[in-house]
């Protein structure tokens, strides 16, 4: 059984930066790229950004709304992708999901349940 | 930015057909996926490759796609059938999402 597990939220305060972590099991993870995806309350989802995998270079691509702030990162040997968030504002509390998906430009086969982010004084 | 467009809402009544259009500038030359979520879950893939049903998916689940528009077809619609549905198509290196229909089956 396929399994995505996010961690790392919680209530942060305004400029603070965070690490969400998603532990995978059950699929061959170098495989996959894995994607980062939020939906803030009572909202649709917004792409964050993904990662590749090292077949296909590894690298990462963000949303506009992230990218400068936002760094992902992945420890094949770990099964893990990280999200390092940074000058994190209130605007970025959501529901944070990792997802996962063969090859590259490819459709989310696997979702996390998600890990909530809120960003408060 | 690349921006997908859906009905805020659809409603359909149990047994009927529900169709959910996800509009995008010549989306049809674009691989689209479709996502349901019902509330405090996370999204599901229904459909990807813009007609292909992942395994798991009921048969009632189907997808086209062609020129500017996408639809996620729901055919003889189920009680447990209703909740968001989101379209998603790549464009130049980024997922774009479209905004959600919110099915309701009355």
């Amino acid at each position: 059984e396929v399994q995505l597990v996010e961690s790392g939220g919680g209530l942060v305060q305004p400029g603070r930066s965070p690490r969400l972590s998603c532990t995978t099991s059950g699929l061959a993870f170098g495989d996959y790229a894995m994607s980062w995806v939020r939906q803030a309350p009572g909202k649709g989802l917004e792409w964050v950004g993904y990662i590749r995998s090292k077949v296909f270079g590894g690298t990462a691509e963000y949303a506009a709304s992230v990218k400068g702030r936002f760094t992902i990162s992945r420890d094949d040997s770990k099964s893990v992708v990280y999200l390092q968030m940074n000058s994190l504002k209130t605007e970025d509390t959501a529901v944070y999901y990792c997802s996962a998906s063969f090859g590259e430009l490819s459709y989310d086969d696997f979702w996390g349940q998600g890990t909530l982010v809120t960003v408060s004084s | 930015s690349y921006a997908l467009t859906q009905p805020p809402s659809v409603s359909v009544s149990p047994g009927q057909t529900a169709s959910i259009t996800c509009s995008g500038d010549k989306l049809g030359d674009k691989f689209v996926s479709w996502y349901q979520q019902k509330p405090g879950q996370s999204p599901v893939l229904v459909i990807h490759q813009d007609a292909k049903r992942p395994s798991g998916i009921p048969e009632r689940f189907s997808g086209s796609n062609s020129g500017n528009t996408a639809t996620l077809t729901i055919s003889g619609t189920q009680a447990m059938d209703e909740a968001d549905y989101y379209c998603q198509a790549w464009d130049s290196n980024t997922k774009v999402f479209g905004g959600g229909t919110k099915l309701t089956v009355l």
